[in-house]
């Protein structure tokens, strides 16, 4: 099973409209987990970062954990263009400072 | 202050020949990261330090040579690299377990 695991293929979503993003991971006693948006040809931009069950906002970002299904969401409100990018999950493994990554997914906003 | 400075920005190199990829942070982070990254693929790990010691080798080849000299400071020292390495290299840091900021990357080209 791998760390993190991000499943979706590429999502198209009109401008406006919320995309979604999901992750799951495999190692239990993980404690911090992160949303990472890349462009094309640039390094990683940490966007979100959560540590408690719930959600936690942020402009038009919510990132929510839910530790017992060891699941974590992005959710992207009111999506515009430059919202078109990779976002990669990502999780620091429990006993280590390994800063493991989900494989992304391609967002694509179309105006 | 998030800045994760890498130099240089781009580097072509020979498989003869020795070069070396600098990070800097004054973030005050205790752990540093070295990452791969293919294209449409996630960030690789390759080393990790934590106050400054080596305490992540994820098994890469011995011409990739990590050091980190000081808190600030991480180079990757290349030697006999091989056209299957040419990538864009990234270096994070973080404080412990926390939120891992990345510098612009080293995009290397070996031919």
């Amino acid at each position: 099973q791998k760390e993190v695991e991000q499943n979706s293929g590429p999502l198209s979503v009109p401008e406006g409209a919320i995309a979604s993003l999901n992750c799951t991971y495999s190692d239990r006693g993980s404690q911090s987990f992160f949303w990472y948006r890349q462009y094309s040809g640039k390094s990683p931009e940490l966007i979100m970062s959560i540590y408690s069950n719930g959600d936690k906002e942020d402009g038009r970002f919510t990132a929510q954990l839910n530790k017992a299904s060891q699941y974590v969401s992005l959710l992207i409100r009111d999506s515009q263009p430059s919202d078109s990018a990779t976002y990669l999950c990502a999780v620091i493994v429990y006993g280590n400072n390994r800063l493991a990554f989900g494989k992304g997914n391609q967002v694509v906003v179309i105006p | 202050d998030t800045e994760v400075t890498q130099t240089p920005k781009h580097l072509v190199m020979g498989m003869t020949n020795k070069k070396s990829l600098k990070c800097e942070q004054h973030m005050g982070h205790r752990a540093m990261y070295w990452y791969k990254q293919k294209a449409k693929k996630p960030p690789e790990l390759m080393f990790v330090y934590s106050y400054e010691k080596l305490s992540i080798n994820e098994s890469v080849p011995s011409r990739f040579s990590p050091e980190c000299p000081n808190s600030s400071l991480l180079n990757l020292h290349l030697h006999a690299l091989q056209p299957e390495d040419s990538a864009l290299y990234l270096c994070a840091s973080s404080l412990d377990r926390t939120e891992a900021f990345f510098g612009q990357g080293t995009r290397l080209t070996v031919v």
